[in-house]
C-alpha cells in the first residue's frame, strides 16, 4: 500500500533553516509528480510546492518562493523540502502528498514551529 | 494566481438536511476542481474530482457540479459522519489553490 512518511520537522528560530524529508513506498515513485501542502494550526490548507516526476518542473507558492526549495531523489524514493529564512507564518504541519491535482494519498505530516 | 472563495465559512445543519457549499474561482478553471473533507486531527479525504466525478468509496449522497468559475458541493442528506470541514481546490493553472474551507457543524 502507498506510504508517505515525513520527517525533519521541529522548532526553529525566525530566520533559521530546516530540511524536511518524505520517504515514499508502495508505488513507483519516479512515475509521479509529488507535492508539499501545509496547514497552519487551526487554519486552512495551502499548496506549497510541486515537482514533476523527473524533477525538472517545480512550482512554488508566492508565499515561499525564493525561500523554499523542493527536490527529489528517485533512486532513494524520497522527496525533500529545504526551508530557509523561516518566518513565524511558516509554522504549520507540512504534508507530503502524491500527485498535483486531486490528492488521494497524504503523509501523516510533520510539524514545523518557527518561534524565538 | 487563481483565488478560490468558498461560502459560507460556517454552516449549521441537522442530520437529514440537504447541504450546499459554493466555491467560486477568480477566473475560469474549466472543470479542474476537487473537493475534500477533513475531520479534526486527520488528513483531508478526496470526495470529488474534475468537478463532478465521485471518488471511489465515497457515498453517493455527495455530489459536485459546476464549471468555469462557479461550483457546488451538495450533500443530499447530511449524516452524523459528515460533520467536518470541506475544501475546494483548483488544478487548472500552473498554480494550485484551495478555498478557505467551510465548517459544517451541528445545529
Amino acid at each position: 500500500q502507498v506510504q508517505l512518511v515525513e520527517s525533519g520537522g521541529g522548532l526553529v528560530k525566525p530566520g533559521g533553516s530546516l530540511r524536511l524529508s518524505c520517504a515514499a513506498s508502495g508505488f513507483t515513485f519516479s512515475d509521479y509528480y509529488m507535492s508539499w501542502i501545509r496547514q497552519a494550526p487551526g487554519k486552512g490548507l495551502e499548496w506549497v510546492s510541486y515537482i514533476s516526476s523527473g524533477g525538472s518542473n517545480i512550482y512554488y507558492a508566492d508565499s515561499v518562493k525564493g525561500r523554499f526549495t523542493t527536490s527529489r531523489d528517485n533512486a532513494k524514493n524520497s522527496l525533500y523540502l529545504q526551508l530557509n529564512s523561516l518566518r513565524a507564518e511558516d509554522t504549520a504541519v507540512y504534508y507530503c502528498v502524491r500527485g498535483y491535482s486531486g490528492i488521494r494519498q497524504w503523509g501523516q505530516g510533520t510539524l514545523v514551529t518557527v518561534s524565538s | 494566481d487563481i483565488q478560490m472563495t468558498q461560502s459560507p465559512s460556517t454552516l449549521s445543519a441537522s442530520v437529514g438536511d440537504r447541504v450546499t457549499i459554493t466555491c467560486r474561482a477568480s477566473q475560469s478553471i474549466d472543470n479542474w476542481l476537487a473537493w475534500y473533507q477533513q475531520k479534526p486531527g486527520k488528513t483531508p479525504k478526496l470526495l470529488i474530482y474534475k468537478a463532478s466525478s465521485l471518488e471511489s468509496g465515497v457515498p453517493s449522497r455527495f455530489s459536485g457540479s459546476g464549471s468555469g468559475t462557479e461550483f457546488t458541493l451538495t450533500i443530499s442528506s447530511l449524516q452524523p459522519d459528515d460533520f467536518a470541514t470541506y475544501y475546494c481546490q483548483q488544478y487548472n493553472s500552473y498554480s494550485r489553490t484551495f478555498g478557505q474551507g467551510t465548517k459544517v457543524d451541528i445545529k
